[in-house]
């Protein structure tokens, strides 16, 4: 069965800094996709950043980048020069093909201004 | 702006009701799928529909149910509705003609409060 673990419930970062959310991951799929979602309080889910598995380059889309392990099963999300409208929470997802997506639980991003 | 579309937005039953959900995906989206979302939790997947057929089901009892239409807007049917049933439902659509990894897009969901 697919899991997806967040370990962070909450984190806050300083306006203009950098901060990077954890997430790992287990699959028994050979090929699979991993995500970050971004739930703002308006609650839609906004796709981040998306990473085909057997790519080896980690995706970046502008100030979000990845950090994708793919033998430790993790996929970290890194946002630089965080912006007070990157507060919400954060899903790390996985799935394969056209399936069903697994969410972790969530990280909620506090941005300080 | 996804272009799903859920409607209600917001409503209220009393437990042992049915309710229906609606969902019009984005425009030449063959898949539908549905989640729950529980206050403070990760949306859990539902059930997904491809052209009109069910592809896939989590782990929720039969008294769930859906149905995608020729158009490929969808609904979502819960009866004898519980406490627990109380969440956000949210259904995302997407193109999929292969295992292609393609992705998929989110509507506001239905906020459901079940007293």
């Amino acid at each position: 069965a697919q899991t997806v673990t967040q370990s962070q419930p909450e984190m806050s970062v300083q306006e203009a800094e950098t901060v990077t959310l954890s997430c790992t991951y287990d699959t028994s799929e050979s090929d699979y996709y991993l995500f970050w979602y971004k739930q703002p309080p308006s609650r839609q889910m906004i796709l981040v950043i998306r990473q085909e598995a057997y790519k080896q380059q980690n995706a970046t889309e502008n100030r979000f980048s990845v950090n994708f392990q793919k033998a430790a099963k993790s996929f970290s999300l890194k946002i630089s020069d965080s912006q007070l409208g990157d507060a919400a929470m954060y899903f790390c997802a996985s799935g394969r093909g056209r399936d069903k997506i697994i969410f972790g639980k969530g990280t909620r991003l506090h941005i300080l201004p | 702006e996804t272009g799903v579309t859920q409607s209600p937005t917001h409503l209220i039953k009393t437990r042992g009701q049915q309710v229906t959900l609606r969902c019009s995906s984005q425009s030449g989206h063959n898949t539908v799928s549905w989640y729950q979302q529980a206050l403070g939790q990760g949306p859990q997947f539902i059930f997904q529909y491809y052209r009109e057929e069910e592809n896939g089901r989590g782990n929720f009892p039969p008294r769930f149910s859906g149905l995608q239409f020729p158009n490929y807007s969808s609904e979502l049917n819960v009866n004898a509705l519980e406490l627990d049933d109380s969440a956000l439902y949210l259904c995302a659509s997407s193109f999929s003609d292969s295992y292609s990894g393609n992705t998929i897009y989110f509507g506001e969901g239905s906020w459901l409060t079940v007293v």
